[in-house]
Parts: structure tokens; sequence; C-alpha cells
């Protein structure tokens, strides 16, 4: 079964740009987490969608949104970019049921110029 | 609040040695348990999951946790580290009250030859 990918792996924007990322699941799940990882703040949870819902958010400001489709697929967009969106950005998959377990992409690495 | 600490940053351990890597967390009742790797520039791997039975727990690449309720730990361990074991690793519990599983800021081990 093909694992979780995320495109692109890297990304290089400049402030006051807006980007797209975007992440496919396993196969089967209906559920995918996004979180920013950085040297200082560790991994953070953005949100969770689950069937093309929002179930979860975390404590990021508006510019950042996601949305899931009917395929499972998601998307995770941030606009008006910063310097301090700089980071590597974790898509994880999941069944969505009980068990919380949790399979991760390889993560797109965001540079902001 | 619910929360986990991995005390170590680094740990720097000789190819051969046995090695444990701390977790504590703050729970009101018997959480879900995770260790998860991650080699640079990848994405977490799910190393072993405690949820119920058994305290000790077997995962892949030859890792074990234990789960101690009273000091409200989960450590993994291995007996024989080897060079490919470098990497960071992530203790995660959950779900907390708004349903999210919590990382630790992670410890990253370093392997002598």
């Amino acid at each position: 079964k093909a694992g979780v990918t995320q495109t692109p792996r890297y990304l290089i924007k400049t402030r006051g740009q807006q980007v797209t990322l975007s992440c496919s699941p396993i196969s089967g799940h209906r559920s995918v987490s996004w979180y920013q990882q950085t040297p200082g703040q560790g991994l953070q949870f953005l949100f969770e969608y689950f069937s093309e819902t929002q179930r979860n958010k975390g404590n990021f400001p508006g510019r950042f949104s996601g949305r899931q489709f009917s395929n499972s697929r998601s998307e995770m967009n941030v606009s008006t970019l910063e310097l301090g969106d700089s980071a590597l950005y974790l898509c994880a998959s999941s069944t969505g049921l009980a068990g919380y377990e949790q399979f991760f992409g390889p993560g797109t690495r965001l540079t902001v110029l | 609040a619910q929360s986990v600490t991995q005390p170590d940053i680094h740990i720097t351990v000789s190819e051969g040695a046995s090695l444990e890597l701390r977790c504590n967390y703050s729970y009101g009742a018997t959480p879900y348990l995770f260790w998860y790797v991650q080699s640079p520039g990848q994405g977490l791997q799910l190393l072993l999951k405690y949820f119920s039975g058994d305290t000790l727990v077997q995962g892949i690449k030859g890792f074990e946790a234990e789960f101690k309720r009273s000091q409200s730990s989960f450590n993994l361990r291995k007996p024989s580290v080897h060079w490919s074991d470098a990497a960071e690793y992530f203790c995660a519990v959950g779900p907390n009250r708004d349903d999210k599983i919590i990382f630790g800021k992670g410890t990253r081990l370093h392997i002598l030859p």
C-alpha cells in the first residue's frame, strides 16, 4: 500500500506571497492532519480534516487554512507569508477511528525569504 | 492539562551500547502512548504504541517501551544501538480534551562509532 505523499517536497517563497501544499493520504484513510515543525517550537498541530470536514484546529492565525476533497486528498494554504512560516510541514493520515495511530508523509520544506 | 515531556534534548551513545530515552506525561486517565522516529529529511515513522494490556510493548527495529503508570513514564529502550538509529525520537500522548495527540519536543540521538 502506498504511503502518504506530499507535494512539493521543497518550496521557496518570498514574504507576502501565498502557498498551497498538497497531501495524498494512504488509500482508505479518511483523516488528514497537518503539523508545522520548527526547531524552536517542535511539532505543532495545525488542523485535522475528516470526510471533508475540519474536525479539529490548532492555535494558528487565519492565514493558515485547509480543505479536504472527496477522495480524502488535502491541501493546506498559507496566505501573506511571513519569515516565521519557514518550517517543515508534515501531513499525517489515519483511519480517523479510535486508536489515533497516524502515518506521516515526508513533509514539505517551506522557506520564506 | 495534558502534556508530554522529553527531558533530554540530545543523547549520545556508542554503537553497540544500550539506549533509554525518557518520556514523562501528565494525563488524567490511561493515555494512548506512542514513540515515533524521524530520520533527517523524512517524516515521522511509528516505532510502537501502547493502548492497554501488557505494559511492555515491542516495536519495530528492535525497540521496546515500558508503560509505568506510577511514574507517568513511557521510556523507550533498545539493548544495542546501530549507527542507523541516529535520528530524532518523539514521544506522543493523547488524546487531550481537544481530541488531539500531543507530541514531545523530541530527543536527538547521536551514535559514536
